[in-house]
């Protein structure tokens, strides 16, 4: 089983709909999530962390199921800049580093 | 904002030289890393560095890998023979604590082995 899982999508959708993604993870030591937003042959640029109360950034919400490892991210009003690969990120307790899903590719069209 | 800064962006050389891949971390951040990322792959890490000395690496980060913090600014990534698969772009991060805390990554160096 792959330590991060998301669906490679893409998802295209239009201007102002709300999308979902989903990400599970296999260790069940894993302690701090991240979405990590990447554009085309650019670097990994930070989200929002994900908490276990879940969390909203604006049009960004998070949620996290301890219970079966699960991490998903939502986004309501879909723009047009919105259109990137989502990366899922995980980091072990006892460890530094970050162990990446392979991504979520949304294309927002107008 | 602060930024982490890395040069080249974009490097190409031949099988079996050696390369050096420059970083500069977020300047009061105390964890610093190597990640890479092979075309149309995920972001795989490398190494991890704190306090001057490597912390964790992974399996990739063989023989071949160095890293070192030749003084208080520059972190730099060392290939020392480089192969057609070393081919990828390579991020430098940084993170204030450590710890699970967030990682800001660079711009990433395009490295292309011919």
């Amino acid at each position: 089983r792959k330590e991060v899982e998301q669906d490679p999508g893409p998802f295209n959708v239009p201007e102002g709909a709300t999308v979902a993604f989903n990400c599970t993870y296999s260790n069940s030591a894993s302690q701090s999530f991240f979405w990590y937003r990447q554009d085309c042959r650019k670097e990994p640029k930070l989200l929002m962390s994900v908490y276990s109360s879940g969390n909203e950034d604006g049009r960004f919400t998070a949620q996290l199921n301890r219970a079966s490892q699960y991490i998903s991210l939502l986004i309501r009003d879909s723009k047009l800049s919105d259109s990137a690969t989502y990366l899922c990120v995980v980091n072990i307790g006892n460890t530094d580093k970050l162990i990446f899903g392979t991504g979520t590719r949304l294309q927002v069209f107008p | 904002e602060p930024e982490v800064t890395q040069t080249p962006s974009h490097q190409v050389t031949q099988m079996g030289q050696e390369v050096i891949l420059r970083c500069v971390p977020i300047s009061n951040h105390l964890y610093f890393y190597w990640y890479r990322q092979i075309l149309g792959q995920k972001v795989e890490f490398l190494v991890s560095f704190y306090n001057n000395e490597i912390s964790e690496k992974s399996e990739i980060f063989d023989d071949q890998f160095s890293v070192e913090r030749p003084d208080g600014s520059n972190f730099t990534l060392k290939i020392r023979s480089t192969k057609l698969e070393d081919s990828a772009m390579y991020f430098c991060a940084s993170s204030p604590t450590g710890q699970g805390d967030t990682q800001y990554f660079g711009p990433g160096t395009r490295l292309t082995v011919l």
